[in-house]
């Protein structure tokens, strides 16, 4: 079976531009998780989504935004980026809620 | 005090050695607990959850203490392997904020 795929895996944007990640999840998966993960910190909960409803938000700004799909894919959107947002965007997929997740390889964003 | 705090380390242990972390959280209501295992510059990986009643999987151990507000992990007979960093996940009844811990660095040296 097929893990939790997302892309792109790297990504390099400049201050104030606009950045889509993609995230698709493990077949039966219908709950979504976004996190950052700055270099020596552990990954902070940004958004969980399930059955295509926002359920769990973290404390990043209204610059950051996230949706699902019917397929149970989603994508995550931050705005106006600023330097401060490059780290490792992790998506984790879980049967339902916050159990046991299942994290992508990430996708590694630099601002600069 | 932070929500769930972990000593970052490195603990650095030879191959066989007995190691053990801690991971406090703050929260009282909290009801699920996780360990999981990140390598450099990866994903990370379930671990094991840690039930009440503790949980074992062959040289991990896992433990509550509800009393004192910690869950611990426990690994017997270390491979070089195991060097990565163990991070804990706590998620509080009735929100679906996972909170994780910075992480504490294990390296196992021959």
């Amino acid at each position: 079976d097929a893990g939790v795929t997302q892309s792109p895996t790297h990504l390099i944007k400049t201050r104030g531009q606009q950045v889509t990640l993609r995230c698709s999840p493990i077949s039966g998966h219908k709950s979504v998780s976004w996190y950052q993960q700055v270099l020596g910190q552990g990954p902070q909960f940004i958004f969980q989504y399930y059955e295509k409803e926002e359920r769990g938000r973290g404390n990043f700004p209204d610059r950051f935004s996230a949706r699902q799909f019917p397929n149970y894919s989603s994508e995550l959107n931050v705005n106006a980026l600023l330097l401060g947002d490059s780290a490792l965007y992790l998506c984790a997929s879980s049967l339902e809620g916050v159990n046991e997740q299942f994290f992508g390889p990430g996708t590694r964003l630099t601002v600069l | 005090r932070k929500e769930v705090e972990q000593d970052p380390g490195p603990f650095n242990v030879p191959e066989g050695a007995t190691v053990a972390f801690n991971c406090t959280y703050s929260n009282s209501a909290s009801q699920s607990f996780f360990w999981y295992r990140q390598d450099c510059r990866k994903e990370p990986k379930l671990l094991m959850s840690v039930y009440s009643s503790g949980n074992e999987d062959g040289r991990f151990t896992a433990q509550l203490n509800r009393a004192s507000q910690y869950i611990s992990l426990l690994i017997r007979d270390s491979k070089l392997s195991d060097s990565a960093t163990y991070l804990c996940v706590v998620n509080s009844g009735g929100s679906y904020i996972p909170t994780f811990g910075r992480g504490t660095s294990l390296i196992v040296h021959p």
